[in-house]
């Protein structure tokens, strides 16, 4: 199957500095790529879609000034996150998708915020 | 009323047994549906996709759509204890574009 990376894996940060976290897809090109937060023991949330080139359509609730996503490629899309803060700390996961409509997740990246 | 609902669980079972695992769904337009394994701290690993009533195998996995019932199930033959891992339905409509996710039955495969 398709494979997609995230990195770093693990990150933490003190409370209000900023976080990157890229999410890569590495054999196929991903026409939209998703943003998604999980807490522990509870399903995915979606945060954002993005499409390579366009500006991302963020979930109500979502602050996109806070969680600035950029898909400059189409095989790259970053999500930052600004002034971090303890609420912040999550697991965020990316996922990508060609055409078709199967969605492959990247391996999740663990933020803590101190 | 959620769109999709699915057992949580937790399910436990001996070694070798057959699991079911199953959800259902209220969105007509629905067309794709996917079934998705997340072991503990990593991303969800597609299992299974279809698009079709009827049952897709692959291996010791069979996927099963009823769409006339909004009924999905994804069965496990020969269990194994590495099989123990979060299981996710998805379904998408197509022209949405976006999963929406049942909440995950958590399933643990005793030795």
């Amino acid at each position: 199957g398709a494979v997609v990376s995230q990195h770093p894996s693990w990150v933490i940060c003190k409370s209000g500095t900023s976080v990157k976290i890229e999410c890569r897809s590495l054999d196929f090109q991903a026409t939209t790529m998703f943003w998604y937060r999980q807490f522990p023991k509870q399903s995915l949330m979606l945060m954002a879609t993005s499409n390579e080139g366009s500006k991302a359509t963020y979930e109500q609730g979502v602050e996109k000034d806070k969680f600035l996503i950029n898909h400059a490629s189409l095989t790259l899309s970053t999500l930052t996150v600004t002034s971090a803060h303890p609420e912040d700390s999550s697991f965020y996961i990316c996922s990508a998708r060609e055409e078709t409509y199967e969605q492959y997740f990247g391996p999740g990246t663990r933020l803590t915020v101190t | 009323q959620k769109e999709v609902e699915q057992d949580p669980g937790p399910l436990s079972v001996p070694e070798g047994a057959i699991v079911s695992l199953n959800c259902t769904y209220s969105n007509s337009a629905f067309q794709y549906f996917m079934w998705y394994r997340q072991y503990s701290r990593k991303g969800p690993e597609l299992l299974m996709y279809t698009y079709s009533s009827g049952n897709k195998e692959d291996g010791r996995f069979t996927a099963q759509v009823d769409k006339s019932s909004k009924y999905i199930s994804l069965f496990i033959r020969d269990s194994q204890p590495s099989d123990s891992a979060t299981y996710l339905c998805a379904m998408d409509s197509g022209s949405a574009r976006q999963l929406t996710f049942g909440s995950g039955t958590q399933l643990t495969v005793l030795p």
